[in-house]
C-alpha cells in the first residue's frame, strides 16, 4: 500500500484479556518501530525491527508486551493480560533501512490503534 | 538525559506566524524532525534538518537550528485553521539504532 497501515483502528477490551495489534509497512521498508502515545507520557519507543537482525525491545514496558516481525514485513504486538495503565494509541512505524544517522531513518506513522482497557 | 522538552501550548491567529520551540540534550543528534498530529490521526512528517545545518526552509515552514543551545524551532508563516494540530519534535541519534525521542508535543491553536 501507498503507506504505513494498521489494524484495528480501535480496540476496547477486558482487564485481563490479551491483545494483538497489527501493522503494515511500507512495501520495501526494512525497519519497523512500535510507539506508544498516552496521556501524561507522551510518545514512548517500544521496539525496533531491522531486517534479519534481533529486535531492540528495550522500550517495552513489561514482559506482558511481545512483538513479532513475520517475514520481513506484518508486525504485530500482542499484549497479555492488559492493565488499564496499557491504554493508549500504539503507533508504527516503518523506514527504508533503519540507519541511524542517515536520512534514510525517517520513519513514516500509520494512524495509530487506539487501545481502552475497562 | 533523554529528554526533549517543547513548550505544551501556542495560541495564534490565522495569518500571523507561529514559531515552536524545542530543546534536546543530546549532541549526537543527528537528524532533528517535525511531525504533525491531527486529532484522531497519525504523525505526519513535516520536515526535518540535518545536525550540521542551521536552517532549512520549505514553502511555508522554516527550521532553525542552534546546536550550540540544542534549540530547533518551527516557523510557519501565515498560519491558517488547517495548521491547527500537534507539533512534536523528535531527535535521531547515533548512539541509538534508529529509534526517535520525541518531545511531549505543543498543542497549536489557530483562531480565525
Amino acid at each position: 500500500g501507498a503507506g504505513v497501515s494498521q489494524s484495528p483502528s480501535n480496540k476496547v477490551t477486558e482487564k485481563g484479556k490479551d491483545v494483538e495489534l497489527r501493522c503494515d509497512p511500507i512495501s520495501g521498508h526494512t525497519a519497523l518501530y512500535w510507539y506508544r502515545q498516552s496521556l501524561g507520557q507522551g510518545l514512548e519507543f517500544l521496539i525496533y525491527f531491522q531486517g534479519n537482525s534481533a529486535p531492540d525491545k528495550s522500550g517495552l514496558p513489561s514482559d506482558r508486551f511481545s512483538a513479532e516481525r513475520t517475514g520481513g514485513s506484518v508486525s504485530t504486538l500482542t499484549i497479555q493480560r492488559t492493565q488499564q495503565e496499557d491504554s493508549a494509541v500504539y503507533l508504527c512505524a516503518s523506514s527504508p533501512k533503519g540507519l541511524a544517522g542517515a536520512i534514510t531513518d525517517t520513519q513514516y506513522f500509520g494512524p495509530g490503534t487506539r487501545l481502552t482497557v475497562l | 538525559g533523554e529528554d526533549v522538552e517543547q513548550s505544551l501550548f501556542l495560541s495564534v491567529r490565522e495569518g500571523d506566524s507561529s514559531v515552536i520551540n524545542c530543546t534536546y540534550t543530546d549532541s549526537s543528534s543527528t537528524y532533528l524532525y517535525w511531525y504533525k498530529q491531527e486529532p484522531g490521526a497519525g504523525l505526519q512528517l513535516l520536515t526535518y534538518i540535518f545536525s550540521n545545518m542551521d536552517m532549512k526552509q520549505d514553502q511555508r515552514l522554516t527550521v532553525l537550528l542552534n546546536k550550540k543551545d540544542k534549540h530547533l524551532s518551527l516557523r510557519i508563516a501565515d498560519t491558517q485553521t488547517g495548521d491547527s494540530a500537534i507539533y512534536f519534535c523528535a531527535e535521531s541519534r547515533l548512539s541509538n539504532t534508529g529509534k526517535l525521542i520525541f518531545g511531549q508535543g505543543t498543542t497549536l491553536q489557530v483562531k480565525p
